[in-house]
């Protein structure tokens, strides 16, 4: 079974600009949640989505967003890019709830 | 909220040595715990993890991790470490019943020399 991938793997984008990423979670998984990892802040969580709804969410400003579509895959988005959102994002799924998530390799993203 | 704290933010071991990782969480609810390991240049893989039952669970690679309810503990064990175990470790919690929101530990930073 294919683990969960995500596109692209390396980002380069500006200050300002939007950005949106990708994630295809394992076949049958329909909860995917995001991370972002950064050296000073570790991993800490974005939001969960599940059957196309958006189940939790994190501590992050409005800029960060997402979508998961009929297929269970999910993308997110972040506007207005500042130099802080440099960072490895990290997309996991998982089979049920409360349960085991599988990490991509994640996405990572550098703001200049 | 929750929250989880790791006490050893980097350990070097020699092989054979044994390693023991501390965990501790705050939640004033159930939780299922979990154990993840970051290799040089791969992703998050979970090493264990508890949900119920037997607090004494074991994992791959030879790990194993003792959940304690009464100290809100997490502590990750392996008797005789190898020079592959080098790695970063983070402990994580899940509140039950709340969805897939993992919160994590800040990592150990372990690395394990011949």
């Amino acid at each position: 079974k294919a683990g969960v991938t995500q596109t692209p793997r390396y980002l380069i984008k500006t200050r300002g600009q939007q950005v949106t990423l990708s994630c295809s979670p394992i076949s049958g998984h329909r909860s995917v949640s995001w991370y972002q990892q950064t050296p000073g802040q570790g991993l800490q969580f974005l939001f969960e989505y599940f059957s196309e709804t958006q189940r939790n969410k994190g501590n992050f400003p409005g800029r960060f967003s997402g979508r998961q579509f009929s297929n269970s895959r999910s993308e997110m988005n972040v506007s207005t890019l500042e130099l802080g959102d440099s960072a490895l994002y990290l997309c996991a799924s998982s089979l049920g709830t409360s349960d085991e998530q599988f990490f991509g390799p994640g996405t990572r993203l550098t703001v200049l | 909220a929750q929250s989880v704290s790791q006490h050893n933010h980097h350990v070097i071991l020699s092989e054979a040595a044994s390693l023991e990782l501390g965990c501790n969480y705050s939640y004033g609810g159930t939780v299922n715990l979990f154990w993840y390991v970051q290799y040089p240049g791969q992703h998050l893989q979970l090493l264990l993890k508890y949900f119920s039952g037997d607090p004494l669970v074991k994992g791959i690679k030879g790990f194993e991790a003792e959940f304690i309810k009464s100290k809100f503990s997490f502590n990750l064990r392996k008797p005789s470490v190898q020079w592959s175990d080098t790695a970063e470790y983070f402990c994580a919690v899940m509140p039950t019943g709340g969805g897939n929101k993992l919160t994590f530990g800040t990592g150990t930073q372990l690395k394990v020399e011949l």
